[in-house]
């Protein structure tokens, strides 16, 4: 069984600040995948990387891949109160298996 | 644009009592999906199905039952309901040849589920 572990669990900044949160696993994987989810809905697919060093940028969101595929980050640049909620990184083997990491809960105060 | 939907949003079952969860999407993906979320945790994967007619077993499918008689439904039957059943489930959809993997794409709104 692949482990996602992500880092930290918990984090609460003031608005503004940047931050970056962290997938790792000792596990190669096909693709990776990172989700928002707010409290009460379901989870809501942010971006996929498949490429070892990918860097994605969405907005004010970063997303990038381990050259060796086994982590990935999440760096977020002025951070909004909007941006609050559950970050889920999701990690994809050749077999068609997904394994999801226990998430980093963000808090954004304005 | 209706997505995935599931029913019911919130539902408390007594210890022993059976119930289906209903999973509906209007994308014509083939591959469905059903997880489970315990506070704090990450998903942990129930079953899936890859097409109507194809289930297959996830990570935690003690308990539970699921069938796919039509692209469109996927639902989840707890036969015999324990407090460790209690939890969030979500169901989940990816269009069939989504080359990045098998990771679901659409989620639903979850269900609520408590076992007293």
């Amino acid at each position: 069984t692949q482990l996602l572990e992500q880092s930290p669990q918990f984090l609460s900044i003031q608005e503004g600040e940047n931050l970056t949160v962290y997938c790792n696993s000792s596990s190669v994987f096909s693709s990776l995948q990172w989700y928002r989810q707010e409290p009460g809905e379901g989870p809501v697919l942010l971006v996929t990387v498949v490429t070892g060093g990918e860097v994605k940028k969405l907005k004010r969101l970063t997303f990038q891949f381990g050259d060796a595929r086994k982590d990935s980050s999440l760096h977020i640049t002025a951070a909004q109160p909007g941006d609050t909620g559950l970050y889920l990184c999701a990690g994809n083997t050749n077999a068609g298996k997904s394994t999801f990491g226990d998430g980093t809960t963000l808090t954004v105060k304005p | 644009n209706a997505g995935v939907t599931q029913t019911p949003k919130f539902r408390i079952l007594k210890i022993g009592q059976s119930m289906t969860l209903q999973c509906t999407q209007d994308m014509n993906h083939n591959y469905m999906y059903w997880y489970r979320q315990d506070p704090g945790m990450g998903l942990k994967l129930i079953y899936y199905s890859v097409g109507a007619g194809i289930t297959d077993k996830g990570e935690v499918p003690n308990g539970y039952n699921v069938s796919r008689s039509t692209t469109e439904d996927f639902p989840l039957r707890l036969e015999l309901a324990a407090p460790s059943q209690t939890s969030v489930y979500f169901c989940a959809s990816s269009p069939r040849y989504y080359k990045i993997g098998n990771q679901p794409q659409h989620f639903g709104d979850g269900t609520r589920l408590s076992i007293l």
